[in-house]
């Protein structure tokens, strides 16, 4: 079946601008979550959805970033006013059970 | 706090060298360690999920162990093609995923 999509694959912004990346999550997954992963870096949460309770958001950086998802299944990450620092590859997972599948990612460039 | 540690940063192997890979955890409650294969410029792949001391768990060339303080990955007689790198992460009291930074395995012909 289809995995977990993001759009775009890549997206180049100048520093102060908003940017919004996209999450399909894999159909009937209730569970949906989104990651970072900089240079160098390991994975870092950043949000977590789960059917319709409230948002666990205890990884989220800044007020600059939010996410929502309409509908329990499509998942929007917004990341207002970018700075350099917020450059990394966005990755969304989504999950049944206790087992997440991840999506390709979404390189984020500020510039 | 929940902390991860992979070990070695890079690994470079022969084809057919069997090697381990290791990820070290503090984490006050471990509800499942999972690794993950990742390929440059696409997002991780899931192999395994372990939940407690003992267990093992296999698919081709690739086992995975666990204790109470680490977990393996033992790689027996690999090819180039399982050149990735090797992500390790734990689950404890959310849902949420603490990843190590990986270990970068590389092997030749």
């Amino acid at each position: 079946g289809a995995g977990v999509s993001q759009s775009p694959s890549n997206k180049v912004t100048e520093k102060g601008k908003d940017v919004e990346l996209r999450c399909d999550p894999i159909s009937g997954h209730t569970a949906l979550y989104w990651y970072r992963q900089s240079l160098g870096q390991g994975l870092e949460f950043l949000i977590y959805f789960q059917g319709n309770s409230a948002p666990d958001k205890s990884g989220l950086p800044s007020d600059r970033f939010s996410a929502e998802r309409t509908g329990g299944s499509v998942s929007t990450l917004t990341i207002q006013r970018t700075q350099q620092e917020d450059s990394a590859v966005y990755l969304c997972a989504s999950s049944s059970d206790n087992e997440q599948y991840f999506g390709p990612g979404t390189r984020l460039t500020v510039t | 706090e929940d902390q991860v540690t992979q070990s070695p940063e890079a690994l470079r192997l022969q084809e057919g060298e069997s090697s381990s890979l290791n990820c070290s955890y503090t984490v006050s409650g471990l509800r499942g360690l999972f690794w993950y294969r990742q390929d440059p410029g696409k997002g991780p792949e899931f192999l395994f999920t372990l939940y407690s001391a003992g267990e093992e768990k296999e698919k081709e060339r690739l086992k995975a162990t666990l204790t109470k303080k680490e977990s393996f990955l033992h790689i027996t007689a690999p090819k180039p093609e399982d050149s990735a790198t090797y992500l390790c992460a734990v689950q404890a009291d959310g849902y949420a995923l603490n990843f190590g930074k990986g270990t970068s395995l590389l092997v030749t012909p």
